[in-house]
Order: structure tokens, then sequence, then C-alpha cells
């Protein structure tokens, strides 16, 4: 299963907006739209932040958003707050019933 | 309450086997695909297996096809993984994951494995 490419590290500062790049083949990504965005404190299970691209499950804040243009998905971070510093993963179906996650991006607050 | 409480980990040898367990409460667990993702020590999430909600349909990543086995009972709200001819390159923090079809809606807190000699 080929990996999804994220940058390794983004940041920006209280109020701000930050956008998380997640690029697949056109196989996976561009093919479904079943990308799923988690979210990773250190030491604590991933939380679930954005399904099928673009939904928002409850106990998400609307402060977060997700969307795809071709082979690329992007998670999008609105008025970026302390408690969003975290570990951010986005994760594709890639076809008979496999999944796969990208690298991981560290998101600061500076 | 939705909980997710994984179980047997730890120090294993090198070509050795391990059950993980998966204990689910809260939800209809019968309704729910399920998922193993690991994470090694400093690393990223890695996908390792999947099951769908009545049993009959599984899948594993490439590097522990083979050796990793996938099974639930519904009856008794668990999921489980077999893990033979374990490798170093094993050694993660174990998650089971619950969701309706690919997402992990529900995680648990991680069981640790470590394979050395």
């Amino acid at each position: 299963q080929s990996a999804l490419t994220q940058p390794a590290s983004v940041s920006g500062s209280p109020g701000q907006s930050i956008t998380i790049s997640c690029t697949g083949t056109s196989s996976v990504v561009g093919t479904y739209n079943l990308v799923s965005w988690y979210q990773q404190h250190p030491g604590k299970a991933p939380k679930l932040m954005i399904y099928e691209g673009s939904q928002r499950p409850s106990g998400a804040s609307n402060r977060f958003s997700g969307s795809k243009s071709g082979n690329t998905a992007s998670l999008t971070i609105s008025g970026l707050q302390a408690e969003d510093e975290a570990d951010y993963y986005c994760c594709s179906y890639a076809g008979s019933g496999t999944l796969v996650f990208g690298g991981g991006t560290k998101l600061t607050v500076l | 309450e939705v909980q997710l409480v994984e179980s047997g980990g730890g120090l294993v040898q090198p070509g050795g086997s391990l059950r993980l367990s998966c204990a689910a409460s809260g939800f209809t667990f019968s309704s729910y695909w399920m998922h193993w993702v690991r994470q090694a020590p400093g690393k990223g999430l890695v996908w390792v297996s999947r099951i769908n909600s009545d049993g009959s349909g599984t899948s594993h990543a490439d590097s522990v096809k083979g050796r990793f086995t996938i099974s639930r009972d519904n009856a008794k709200s668990t999921l489980y993984l077999q893990m033979n001819s374990l490798r170093a390159e094993d050694t993660a923090v174990y998650y089971c994951a619950a969701g309706s079809g690919t997402r992990g809606d529900y995680w648990g807190q991680g069981t640790l494995v470590t394979v050395s000699s």
C-alpha cells in the first residue's frame, strides 16, 4: 500500500488559519472520497476530526474543515487555538478493504 | 459511554506469538467495522488490519499479511489480533478502532507490544 504524503510540520499564530495537505495517487485519494483526518495529542489516542473528505463528526469543532482537489485532500483549521497543537494524520481508503495513513503533520501554535 | 479497552500486549522474543484483545462497550459492537492501527515509538500511525461487522471479510497490510489474523466475537463484543512470527519492527502501541466503514469513530488507549530478545 502506498503512503500518503503530508508536510512534516506547519505552524500558525492564535486566530490564524492553517491548511495541511495530504497527497496520494489517483487510485487512492483521487478515486475515493473516503479521506479521514485524525488529531493526536502526545500520549493520547487519535481523535476523528473529518471523515469522507469533508464531513465533521459530532464532537469535532466547526473550526475544522476538509476538502479535496484531484489527488490532494486538505484539512483547514480556522481561528487557531493553543489546544489545536497536536499531530494530524490523514487516512484514505486504498481499495480491497485496505486503508493507508499519511506520515503525519506536527502543528505548532506559535 | 463508549469504551474500547485493549489488552494482551507485552514483551515477546522475535519469532514469538501474541494475541491482542479489544473489549468494547457502550455501542452496538456488531454494527461496526473494526480496525487495528499501530504506532511505533516516536513514529506515525500505520493501519494494520480491518474486519467487517459480521466477521465475513478481513484485510491486512502487506507488512503483516500471512503473520497476523484479525477476528471478532460479536457475542462477547471483543476484537482480536493474533500475531505470529513477530519481528523487531512490529514493536509498537497497537490501537483498536471502531467505525462506520473506513473511518475510526472510537479508539482505545492502546497496548504496547515490544519484540526483543
